[in-house]
């Protein structure tokens, strides 16, 4: 069974900073992976979506990377601002056909200080 | 323009009545889902629909029951409510079943039983 681990769960970092989200995934037969961001009070916005032939995607300060066969990914942020504060989730997608929901990791709540 | 939308967006009630909790997709997808968040965060697939048939039902109570009157909506009716129960419900679509297709989300239902 597919198991998703985010580290750290919680992180609080000065305005500016770059910093470093990690995810693991116990089934290295991923699909793909995918980062979300979730406000409080909101839905989940998808950030990148990486294909498991894929090693990074980059959508403006943001960069995903993904070692599939050591059952990891990493998102760094750069220059952090205080609207990057939210919970960042990782969420795995496994091969098969049908229609599989998403495996999700419990997540990392990111607060960046002004 | 909303892509995902969910009614209501908070629900209170209490043990032992049924409610209903609608999600509608405006994106022409395929396959829907309904996700589970619970106290802890974790986020997990409830079911998922497509073409209006479903196609996975993970261990859910059978009190839970998805509704499709059509393939834009996909409807979670929820009888004898417990207090476990009380979680955020997100609703999701994506083109279809494969694997490569992202899921976008809906805003969440907070749902909270007495």
């Amino acid at each position: 069974k597919q198991e998703v681990t985010q580290i750290p769960a919680a992180l609080s970092v000065p305005e500016g900073e770059n910093l470093v989200l990690n995810c693991s995934f116990t089934d290295s037969a991923i699909y793909n992976l995918q980062w979300f961001r979730q406000d409080p009070g909101k839905g989940l916005t998808s950030l990148l979506l990486i294909q498991s032939s894929q090693r990074e995607q980059t959508s403006g300060r943001l960069n995903a990377s993904l070692d599939k066969s050591s059952g990891r990914s990493t998102l760094y942020i750069a220059a952090s601002q205080p609207g990057d504060s939210a919970t960042y989730l990782c969420a795995v997608r496994m091969p098969g056909g049908g229609a599989d929901g998403l495996t999700f990791g419990k997540g990392t709540h990111l607060i960046i200080q002004p | 323009d909303t892509a995902v939308s969910q009614t209501p967006k908070y629900l209170v009630t209490q043990m032992g009545n049924d409610k209903s909790i609608k999600c509608e997709q405006n994106l022409g997808h395929d396959t829907m889902y309904w996700y589970k968040q619970d106290s802890k965060k974790f986020l997990k697939i409830m079911f998922s629909y497509n073409n209006k048939e479903l196609i996975i039902n993970e261990t859910v109570p059978n009190r839970f029951s998805p509704k499709s009157p059509d393939k834009a909506h996909l409807n979670l009716h929820i009888n004898s409510l417990e207090l476990g129960d009380s979680a955020v419900y997100f609703c999701a679509s994506s083109r279809g079943t494969s694997a490569a297709y992202e899921q976008y989300f809906g805003p969440g239902t907070r749902l909270t039983v007495t």
